[in-house]
């Protein structure tokens, strides 16, 4: 089965410093896309970063950025410079070539203190 | 452009009886996911649509259904309802692709009594 997991339930970090955000996936497909979301409190769900498993390069995108280790399968998430409109569930997720849907982790909660 | 809508925002029902949700996607998005999203299990996969046609479904039982018209607006019914589909429920369009970039509305939260 093709899972996503993310192990930190929880993650808090002070503003203006940096937090990574860890997720591992389990895939035998040779082509997909890993995304982080992210779902601030009452508020919709937007993307933070794509990736495409073929590109070498980790996506940034300001002061996100993804560490993408494709033989590890892990993918996490950095952000630096937290700002208190970071605090958010963010979530990773992967779509295969073989499915129509994204298989997504359980989420981190992040808090950030002031 | 406006961005994926969802209704009613808020609902509340009583167990057995039936529900239908509404999603309108952004223009031109020919693709929409359903997910259900709770405290304890995450998000989970409904079924997406593409182009009035059901592609994928998850692991939910027969009282969840839904469909795509001809405009990609999207419907989803729950019937019999119990007290465990209490949740929200999201709407996601894409262009097309499962691969390109979801675009959530703002959910529809369901409480059943």
């Amino acid at each position: 089965a093709q899972t996503v997991t993310q192990s930190q339930p929880e993650m808090s970090v002070q503003e203006a410093e940096t937090v990574t955000l860890s997720c591992t996936y389990d895939t035998s497909e040779s082509d997909y896309y890993l995304f982080w979301y992210k779902q601030p409190p009452s508020r919709q769900m937007i993307l933070v970063i794509r990736q495409e498993a073929y590109k070498q390069q980790n996506a940034t995108e300001n002061r996100f950025s993804v560490n993408f280790q494709k033989a590890a399968k892990s993918f996490s998430l950095k952000i630096s410079d937290s700002q208190l409109g970071d605090a958010a569930m963010y979530f990773c997720a992967c779509a295969y070539d073989s499915n129509y849907q994204l298989i997504w982790g359980a989420g981190t909660k992040l808090i950030i203190k002031p | 452009k406006a961005g994926v809508t969802q209704t009613p925002r808020y609902l509340i029902k009583t167990r057995g009886q039936q529900v239908t949700l509404s999603c309108s996607p952004i223009s031109g998005h020919r693709s929409v996911s359903w997910y259900q999203q709770t405290p304890g299990q995450g998000l989970q996969f409904l079924f997406e649509y593409f182009s009035e046609t059901q592609r994928n479904k998850g692991n939910f039982p027969g009282r969840f259904s839904g469909r795509q018209f001809s405009n990609s607006r999207s419907e989803m019914n729950v019937s019999t309802l119990e007290l465990g589909d209490s949740a929200l429920y999201l709407c996601a369009s894409t262009l097309g692709g499962y691969t390109d970039t979801q675009y959530f509305g703002p959910g529809t939260r369901l409480t059943v009594l």
